[in-house]
Formats: C-alpha cells, structure tokens, sequence
C-alpha cells in the first residue's frame, strides 16, 4: 500500500476561484510529480520536483503552479480555475532509483463549471 | 521522438478466458518497462517491473515478457477476474542526461463480464 495521499478526492468550483490541491507522501522520496488525466486518455506529466525547493514544468503546459517547501508535500495551485481546468490531477512520487516504482495517489477529480 | 504504443486500445472478455496486452516502444536509451493497472477513478498501482536484461516476470496471474531487441512488451492475464476490469498502462524509462523520464502509453482498457 502506497503511502501518498490526495485531497481533495473530488471537487466542484466556479469559474474564476482559486483552489489548490493536495498531495503528500510519507515515504521520504525526493522525487514527486503532478500528471493530467482526461478519461480514458492518457497521463501527462505538468510539473515535477526532485527536492525541496526544486519545480519544473512537465511535457503538457499547465496554467497552474507548485511548490515544494518540504519533502512530503507538493501541492498544486490554479489560481483562477477554468471549465478547461476540468480533468483528472494524479500526484505520483519514487525514491533515487531508476527502478524504483513510482506510487500513485488517488487522484483529485477537478470540476469547474 | 520517443513513444510507447499500446495494443488494443480496449478488449472485452469473458471471466475465466485469458488474454494479452501488447507494448511497443521507440523509446531510447532504454532503462526499464512497468505495467500499471489504473482502475476506474483511481492512481495507477505498479504491477511489474522489467530491466533490460530480464525477459520475464509474474506477479499472480500476471505475467509480464521483454523483447529489448525487438522493443516489445506483452502482459498476460490468465484466468481473468471480474476485478481485472480496469486500464493497463505500458511505462517506459528513458535514461537521459537529467535523470530517468517516464514515457506512458495509452493504456489499453479490459472489461471482464460474467
């Protein structure tokens, strides 16, 4: 059982509000990532981080943001949400290792009407 | 441009029947394959794990193979369960100069029915 969790697991908003999604994970790993997932489709990387204080942006462009303030935590922010913001938001973290797995966490299932 | 495609894109079966999951990959320098499995609504969760060097591996009714010549991966699943109903997600690992990228596939979407 992974030790990384989301919240919140779903959530509905209005257009033009600020909402920031949650991830951690208490397994020490340096390495943590947000991807994208439409249904049925596949996963894009937005953002990745390899420690504290370390942010990238992943493949798919991405209005929102993050931050990695602490190794167990990275969370996500849009600051002013978009019918277009509406998908899937998985939070994923591995150790140093290549062939360290990476542990996926439930997911938030983002709505903006 | 590195790729992971996946085979078929979704499948119906009957419990009981066995079936197999296709990955081809372009992806290079190569570091390893993982097969997810993705249920609806869910993260995906690590089924297997295979390096360049191995040519198979199982996990239960699972059971993963490795062609790195031919760039080819296969998961099969025997004996299928209504609970294998989900979407199984072919990783690929680059190895490049900043570190280890992760190449997903498609997933290809199994429906077990009764």
């Amino acid at each position: 059982e992974a030790d990384i969790y989301q919240t919140p697991r779903y959530l509905v908003i209005g257009t033009g509000k600020k909402i920031t999604l949650e991830c951690s994970q208490t397994m020490g790993h340096d390495k943590m990532y947000w991807y994208q997932q439409d249904p049925g489709m596949e996963l894009h990387l937005i953002h990745y981080s390899y420690g504290v204080n370390s942010t990238e942006k992943g493949d798919l462009s991405s209005e929102s943001t993050v931050s990695r303030i602490r190794t167990e935590h990275f969370p996500l922010t849009l600051e002013s949400a978009r019918p277009s913001h509406t998908s899937q938001y998985l939070c994923a973290s591995r150790g140093d290792s290549s062939t360290d797995t990476q542990y996926f966490g439930p997911g938030t299932r983002l709505t903006v009407l | 441009k590195n790729q992971v495609e996946q085979s078929p894109q979704s499948l119906i079966i009957l419990e009981g029947k066995n079936c197999t999951l296709q990955c081809n990959y372009t992806v290079s320098p190569f570091s390893n394959l993982r097969w997810y499995k993705q249920d609806t609504g869910r993260g995906p969760v690590s089924l297997t794990i295979m390096t360049f060097s191995e040519n198979t591996k199982s996990n239960g009714r699972y059971t993963a193979t490795l062609d790195a010549d031919t760039k080819q991966s296969s998961l099969h699943i025997t004996a299928s369960q209504l609970s294998d109903s989900a979407s199984y997600i072919c990783v690929v690992s680059e190895r490049s100069q900043a570190g280890t990228a992760l190449i997903f596939g498609k997933g290809t979407t199994l429906s077990v029915s009764s």
